[in-house]
């Protein structure tokens, strides 16, 4: 079946150093990706995303970038901060079947 | 706007009893969907409806059925509970339309099966 494969599954970064999560999707006919931020015990709530049309979207300190030909995609949070910390989970959409896809989750702990 | 409801937060449940976790939102949005979220594993999609009347199968759908009779509400249905359904379960719902497919997630109930 198809999947999301993310990586890598645990990060830690200094304050201020950057971060950087990579998802790699089989659906070819994927065309929205969006990045969740868990905090611990809370719901997912959607950060940044990107539809399969458009290379790069940025705000603020958080950006995401898409390879269509190499189906991937990554997310870049740039001076992170202790409250960045959390889980993050990229998934792949396919409007065609309405399917999401998520991947296994990244723990990123930014270190003070 | 409440946005996504669920409840119960908490459940335990013995093995072979059933129950059903709700779900309702109150942004008209056409799209909902159950997820369970286990530790290592992400999110799964267990189902998912279009709209009211319309449902379907995701990713893992054994053990759980659903339906979809209103826009408002999507209930999840556990018939006979198996220690392996113990979970985490969000609800999600969002517009289907291309201007926007952002998912809002629900609070989540934790299901304890013994």
């Amino acid at each position: 079946g198809e999947n999301v494969e993310q990586h890598p599954s645990t990060l830690s970064v200094q304050e201020g150093d950057s971060a950087v999560i990579k998802c790699t999707y089989s659906d070819s006919a994927s065309n929205y990706f969006p990045w969740y931020k868990q905090e611990l015990g809370k719901r997912p709530q959607l950060i940044i995303d990107i539809r399969s049309n458009v290379g790069e979207k940025k705000d603020q300190r958080i950006a995401v970038t898409l390879n269509k030909t190499a189906k991937h995609f990554s997310l870049h949070i740039t001076e992170t901060q202790p409250e960045d910390s959390a889980v993050y989970f990229c998934a792949s959409f396919d409007s065609g079947t309405y399917k999401y896809i998520f991947g296994t989750g990244t723990r990123l702990k930014v270190l003070a | 706007n409440a946005g996504v409801t669920q409840t119960p937060k908490f459940q335990v449940l013995k093995t072979g009893q059933s129950m059903t976790l709700q779900c309702a939102q109150d942004m008209n949005h056409e799209y909902m969907s159950w997820y369970r979220q286990d530790p290592g594993m992400g999110l799964r999609l267990i189902h998912y409806s279009v709209g009211a009347g319309i449902t379907d199968q995701g990713e893992v759908p054994n053990g759980y059925n659903v339906s979809r009779s209103t826009t408002e509400d999507f209930p999840l249905r556990l018939l006979s509970a198996a220690p392996s359904q113990t979970s985490v379960y969000f609800c999600a719902s969002s517009y289907s339309s291309v201007s926007s497919y952002e998912q809002y997630f629900g609070p989540g109930t934790r299901l304890t099966v013994t």
